[in-house]
């Protein structure tokens, strides 16, 4: 079964860059598609953008000039940079993999199965 | 970029059905469906549905999804203490080529 994890550091400072790693177990990261997702306190999800496992990527608008998604499958690791953050930035954020139907092969983008447990990133100076 | 509309909140008692909508247009919802997440609190969302009316293995009958031009709708049937959790539904637009959330419903259990 795979799992997902999320790591990295849980306190950011203002203007500096947000990193984390999700490193996927049990199965391989290969011939599926991953994406970034977060949920600032008390509110809804938000995309933040997936990439492929041979690198391509696609960012949501809002995001984009400050979003760098990167994987290395050497690892079974995909990664999240964004630059510039602000106390709006503060949130859980989530990895996941888009779901894949085993009976069809079809991948559908706008679903997420599996999901890591998610970790809170604090903006804060 | 516009999002997905949901109710903010819908109340229901036990074993009563609840259906939850999801409005978008026809470059997402219109276009290819919509998937159904639940949430319950502090814990990662879970998949329901996917491209209105396929549940993973291990998802309950007691959903179904549905959708109506650019509407869609997760109906649960015999309402349960467990049930009453976040549900989000989620699209992905053509037009824009992103991932679209709704603001997600919170759903009550009486």
């Amino acid at each position: 079964q795979v799992q997902l994890q999320e790591s990295g550091p849980g306190l950011v400072k203002p203007s500096e860059t947000l990193s984390l790693t999700c490193t996927v177990s049990g199965g391989s990261i290969s011939s599926y598609y991953w994406s970034w997702i977060r949920q600032p306190p008390g509110k809804g999800l938000e995309w933040i953008g997936y990439i492929y496992y041979s690198g391509s990527t696609n960012y949501n608008p809002s995001l984009k000039s400050r979003v760098t998604i990167s994987v290395d499958t050497s690892k079974n690791q995909f990664s999240l940079k964004l630059s510039s953050v602000t106390a709006a930035d503060t949130a859980v954020y989530y990895c996941a993999r888009a779901y894949y139907d085993i009976l069809t092969g079809y991948i559908s983008l706008e679903a997420f199965d599996p999901w890591g447990q998610g970790t809170l990133v604090t903006v804060s100076s | 970029q516009a999002g997905l509309t949901q109710p903010p909140s819908v109340s229901k008692g036990l074993r009563q059905t609840a259906t939850l909508t999801c409005t978008g247009n026809s470059n997402n919802v219109g276009n290819q469906g919509a998937a159904w997440l639940q949430q319950h609190q502090g814990h990662p969302p879970k998949l329901l549905s996917y491209r209105n009316n396929n549940r993973p293995s291990g998802i309950s009958e007691r959903l179904s999804a549905s959708r109506s031009g650019n509407t869609a709708s997760l109906t649960i049937t015999g309402l349960q203490p467990e049930d009453e959790a976040d549900y989000y539904c989620s699209a992905w637009d053509s037009s824009l080529s992103v991932v679209v959330f709704g603001g997600g419903t919170k759903l009550t259990v009486l």
